[in-house]
């Protein structure tokens, strides 16, 4: 079974500035990645995916993320963040053979002017 | 591409009726839908899984009376809360997978206030 930990609740940041969203994952067989962001009442969006090859993914919005298996991380960057990046962010591990998604409890990103 | 939509985004009924949420995917075909619920300030809370044609596959402690799942094609499934009750108010979000797809494309959510 799959297991995901973000391990802020809240990440609190100037505009600006840079930001790491933290994920570590629990697997034992080769997984895919994800992080999805929430806005306020809507869906989940897309923001990256790791599957296999280069273990830097970059993604929308500016976002970057970096596989890491010794550590069994794949946290989530961006250098430079706006008050519109304010969101719930959830990362998200699904097993190569799997099919059921297993999100983390989320980080809700404050970007604060 | 790979857009899904849901309707209705808002619903607001009373206790003991019943309400539809349909889930489509615009623009290809989803062999596999999920349904989810989420809590305020809370992760998604697998429901079901929704395949088309056959019947849906719920969660441990998830009532499949109550929470009837349709996926009559490959572009539509509905989620049905029967005689739902105010603990049943929640965000409900829909995700469907392009064939055999490992990434899912969610829908903007269905909020319900039951009263």
């Amino acid at each position: 079974a799959q297991s995901v930990t973000q391990l802020d609740s809240q990440v609190p940041v100037f505009e600006e500035a840079p930001v790491e969203l933290r994920c570590n994952y629990s697997s034992s067989v080769s997984v895919y990645l994800f992080w999805y962001v929430q806005y306020p009442n809507q869906g989940l969006q897309l923001l990256l995916k790791y599957l296999s090859g280069s273990t830097l993914v970059k993604g929308i919005n500016g976002f970057e993320a970096e596989f890491n298996k010794s550590q069994t991380s794949f946290h989530l960057r961006k250098p430079s963040v706006h008050i519109s990046d304010t969101a719930e962010y959830f990362c998200a591990v699904i097993n190569t053979g799997g099919f059921k998604t297993i999100f983390g409890a989320g980080t809700r990103l404050f970007v604060k002017a | 591409g790979a857009v899904v939509s849901q309707h209705p985004s808002w619903v607001i009924c009373k206790s003991g009726t019943s309400v539809k949420i349909e889930c489509r995917s615009l623009d290809f075909q989803a062999t596999t839908m999920f349904w989810y619920r989420q809590f305020p300030k809370q992760s998604l809370m697998l429901m079901a899984t929704s395949n088309e044609g056959s019947k849906a596959t719920y969660e441990q402690g998830v009532e499949k009376d109550k929470f009837l799942i349709n996926h009559a094609s490959l572009t539509l499934s509905t989620l049905t809360v029967t005689s739902a009750h105010p603990e049943d108010s929640s965000f409900y979000i829909c995700s469907a997978k392009l064939g055999g797809g490992e990434t899912q494309y969610f829908g903007p959510g269905t909020r319900l206030l039951v009263l």
